[in-house]
């Protein structure tokens, strides 16, 4: 059975840096069909792609928070790891890691989510 | 920046009914990276369709996805009680990024 969880604080102060661990299990994140992503939603509002690490293994980062996210693997503990750095009280948000899966000729899709954990900025 | 326009808002239909979603894209995009997800009330998102018409494993077939360039669809043939939700479309390219529409919530009238 694949299963993805997030951990980490629940809430966080502002210009905290938050740190996040999605552990896997069921896959390998050495397959090179599968990689896992990071995505936020506020309360009430849409999806908000954060950062991945394709089934290539590139990584990247949302343009708009690029210079506060960083991304990283541990395949010995199958854990993808998030920092966010200088948190503020807008980055409020259930915050998913998922698997992104490559189908054959019919590119990527989230197949397997996180059941998300919300993290409050707040003094 | 692909900017996907979800429609309506908003779907207030009856068990049994249709749905028809809307997803429209800014500019063209590749069929292949379009996917779309559910999402209930304090749940994760689910795959339902990927490559634009392709339904995930375990999705009933009364989902169906299609589309092409700049417009694709969600169809719901019949409308059951755990149908109702939040849909989302969104797109990968290869800049990297990936775009998720605003969602059309599809609720019980």
């Amino acid at each position: 059975q694949v299963t993805l969880k997030e951990s980490g604080p629940v809430l966080v102060k502002p210009t905290e840096t938050l740190t996040l661990t999605c552990t896997v299990s069921g896959f390998s994140l050495n397959n090179p069909r599968m990689g896992v992503i990071w995505i936020r939603q506020p309360p009430g509002k849409a999806l908000e792609w954060l950062a991945h690490i394709l089934p290539n293994d590139e990584q990247s980062s949302s343009t708009s928070l690029k210079s506060r996210l960083t991304i990283s693997k541990d395949t010995s503990k199958s854990q993808v790891v998030l920092t966010m750095t200088d948190m503020d009280p807008a980055d409020t948000a259930t915050y998913y890691c998922a698997r992104i899966r490559a189908y054959y000729g019919d590119g990527y899709g989230l197949d397997v989510w996180g059941q998300g954990t919300p993290v409050t900025v707040s003094s | 920046e692909i900017v996907l326009t979800q429609s309506p808002g908003t779907l207030s239909l009856s068990p049994g009914q249709r749905a028809t979603l809307s997803c429209r894209a800014s500019q063209s995009v590749d069929d292949s990276y379009l996917v779309w997800y559910q999402q209930k009330p304090g749940q994760a998102p689910r795959l339902l369709i990927y490559g634009a018409s392709n339904r995930a494993a375990g999705i009933p077939d009364r989902f169906r996805g299609s589309g092409s360039g700049t417009d694709f669809t969600l169809t719901i043939s019949r409308l059951e009680s755990e149908d109702f939700a939040v849909y989302y479309c969104q797109h990968f390219d290869t800049s990297p990024t990936w775009t998720f529409g605003l969602g059309t919530k599809v609720e019980v009238k």
